[in-house]
């Protein structure tokens, strides 16, 4: 079964600075998708970037990056220029392309950005 | 436009209530899916509609009923709902699902805020 894990419960960032969030998964597969989904005090579960195993490149969306590392089964989130409207819950999810489970999701790591 | 729309967006029923969540996507979706949410927990697959036929049902108590009336709309039916039950519920939706082989994104509404009184 898949898994996935986020470590840090809890982070906080300083206005206009650079923050990265840590997921590692654990699979069989060689091809998946992977997700960061951003939860903000509302609470619509918003999709902030999307990642295809099978290409090297890593995803990037405005100033949301990620670091993808196959091999090591890491997938990390990079929020460059961080602001006030960043402040959320995210959770890195795992989607095989078939099967039973639609998503596997972390725990969340709670994000602060603080003026 | 990804948009999937739920209502209500905050409910309170009692326990010998019966009530509905509804759920609306215009992208050609062909599969929806509800999650329940509690507080600080990542979302918990309750179902999942494929092609408007029930396709996976997480062992949800049958206090809860889905309904998918057609392509565009989904329902969840709450009958003799437990203080427990309350919850953000979220729907979802995606182009296909996992389960026929070729998963895509999965996009989320604003949800439900149930409370059981």
């Amino acid at each position: 079964a898949q898994t996935v894990t986020q470590s840090q419960p809890e982070m906080s960032v300083q206005e206009a600075e650079t923050v990265t969030l840590s997921c590692t998964y654990d699979t069989s597969e060689n091809n998946y998708y992977l997700f960061w989904y951003k939860q903000p005090p509302s609470r619509q579960m918003i999709l902030v970037i999307r990642q295809e195993a099978y290409k090297q490149q890593n995803a990037t969306e405005n100033r949301f990056s990620v670091n993808f590392q196959k091999a090591a089964k890491s997938f990390s989130l990079k929020i460059s220029d961080s602001q006030l409207g960043d402040t959320a819950m995210y959770f890195c999810a795992f989607m095989r392309p078939s099967g039973n489970t639609p998503l596997v999701f972390g725990k969340g790591t709670r994000l602060s950005v603080i003026a | 436009d990804t948009e999937v729309t739920q209502t209500p967006k905050h409910l309170v029923m009692g326990m010998t209530n019966k009530k509905s969540l509804k759920c609306e996507q215009h992208m050609g979706h062909r599969a929806m899916y509800w999650y329940k949410q509690k507080a600080k927990k990542p979302p918990e697959l309750m179902f999942v509609y494929s092609y408007e036929k029930l396709s996976i049902n997480e062992s949800v108590p049958s206090r809860f009923s889905p309904e998918c009336p057609n392509s565009s709309l989904l329902n969840l039916h709450l009958h003799a709902l437990q203080p427990e039950d309350s919850a953000l519920y979220l729907c979802a939706s995606s182009y296909e699902s996992s389960l026929r082989g070729s998963a895509d994104t999965i996009y989320f509404g604003e949800g439900s805020w149930l409370t059981v009184v």
